[in-house]
């Protein structure tokens, strides 16, 4: 069993669109993330949910929405897609948000390209 | 705020080779570390941590890492290099009061010869 799977993988779509990535766990944990990664590779976060609450926002433009709407999940929709946003998404969670619970487990990440 | 840097973007090795990854953090406290591989086209594997305890830490796929406290390092290492092991590297840093969770380096990429 996949423990955080997100869908789709590529995703390809024109500047303007609004799209949505999926992310789910399986592993029981209270904490889940997105993180943007970079074509220089740089990972940053993005949003950290725990227990559908909302902790971070890493000064995301607003047309970023999570969407929790259980622990096991959380999604992303993305509005008015812009060329700027072509990167690899990747969904995580952790069993808790700070500490020795901040061990990330990581999905296959989601390779958005904007036309 | 923790940060993390990693001085090699590419480093190349021969297969068989010894290998070094350098990481130094930046943290007031006893920080958390990771060190994760992300091969193509993947996501991040966790490879070791460390929270405390043992400063040299053991980690899948014969890896290990010194956390060394006075040089604000942790440093990743792995006697002999397999092919296989070709990847994009990545150090992180968490912090217990931290709203930041993990903090990443750039990662260092690996490129194995034959």
């Amino acid at each position: 069993d996949t423990a955080v799977s997100q869908t789709p993988k590529y995703l390809v779509t024109q500047m303007g669109n609004d799209k949505s990535i999926k992310c789910e766990q399986n592993l029981g944990h209270d904490t889940m993330y997105w993180y943007k990664q970079d074509s220089k590779k740089f990972l940053k976060i993005m949003f950290s949910y725990n227990n559908k609450e909302l902790i971070i926002n890493e000064t995301v433009p607003n047309r970023f929405s999570p969407k929790s709407p259980d622990k096991a999940h959380l999604n992303l929709h993305i509005n008015s897609l812009e060329l700027g946003d072509s990167a690899v998404y990747f969904c995580a969670s952790s069993q808790d948000w700070r500490g020795a619970g901040t061990e990330a487990f990581f999905g296959q990440g989601t390779r958005l390209t904007v036309v | 705020a923790q940060s993390v840097t990693q001085p090699d973007i590419h480093i190349t090795v021969s297969e068989g080779a010894s290998l070094e990854l350098r990481c130094n953090y930046s943290y007031g406290a006893t920080p958390y570390l990771f060190w994760y591989v992300q091969s193509p086209g993947q996501g991040l594997q966790l490879l070791l941590k460390y929270f405390s305890g043992d400063t040299l830490v053991q980690g899948i796929k014969g890896f290990e890492a010194e956390f060394k406290r006075s040089q604000s390092s942790f440093n990743l290492r792995k006697p002999s290099v397999h092919w296989s092991d070709a990847a994009e590297y990545f150090c992180a840093v968490g912090a217990y009061s931290s709203a930041r969770q993990l903090t990443f380096g750039s990662g260092t990429q690996l490129t194995v010869l034959p």
